[in-house]
């Protein structure tokens, strides 16, 4: 049984630059969220996706913007990267059903801004 | 006010001895209540969710939960070094986000 995987695993790229990171869900879930975590942090929320859609979105800026397709996986894209924006950056997914999903996360991607 | 608090540490106790872990949060709404284990530079894993009030028990784990007093907690037994990481305490209200605060470090020193 896959669990959530996300690629790439590690990158560096230069201020004002753009990424996009990509994550498949554990299998049987449809659901994807995003989490950015700082050094010494915790996860603190992006944006969840379901059915293709922006389902509820944490305080951050519109240079972070994602995409969920028809087979669950789903891209978080940064534009205009600051240094900041240096984390780990964790995709989870979880079932559709209730307040009691419990969210499994990936391996996450290390993004560091240089 | 932050929506999760837990005290950073680090917490440190010796091999064998019980751990405890404290977390409060603030929207009296919330439902669903989760305890996740970061070893350093690895991504969180779930060790136990709780949504009603009293103890849940998993192996060496105890997680509690007193919604009156919007607290939940982690206990560890037997404490083992393997077990020395950051907890994380994670909550989900009525929305469809879970909340994580910014995690406990415990150190079980052998």
């Amino acid at each position: 049984d896959a669990g959530v995987t996300q690629s790439p695993t590690h990158l560096i790229k230069t201020r004002g630059q753009q990424v996009t990171l990509r994550c498949s869900p554990k299998s049987g879930h449809d659901t994807v969220s995003w989490y950015q975590q700082a050094l010494g942090q915790g996860p603190q929320f992006i944006f969840q996706y379901y059915e293709e859609e922006e389902r509820q979105r944490g305080n951050f800026p519109d240079r972070f913007s994602g995409h969920q397709f028809p087979n669950y996986s789903s891209e978080l894209n940064v534009n205009a990267l600051l240094l900041g924006d240096s984390a780990l950056y964790l995709c989870a997914s979880s079932g559709s059903g209730g307040v009691r999903n419990t969210i499994y996360f990936g391996e996450g991607s290390w993004l560091t801004v240089v | 006010q932050k929506e999760v608090e837990q005290n950073s540490g680090p917490l440190s106790v010796p091999e064998g001895a019980i751990a405890s872990l404290n977390c409060t949060y603030s929207d009296r709404g919330s439902q669903s209540f989760f305890w996740y284990r970061q070893y350093s530079g690895k991504s969180p894993e779930l060790i136990m969710s709780i949504y009603s009030n009293g103890d849940k028990e998993d192996g060496r784990f105890t997680a509690q939960l007193n919604k009156a007093s919007q607290y939940v907690s982690l206990l560890i037994r037997d404490s083992q070094p393997s077990d020395s990481a950051t907890y994380l305490c994670a909550v989900r209200s009525g929305g469809f986000k879970t909340i994580f605060g910014a995690g406990t470090r415990l150190f079980v020193k052998a």
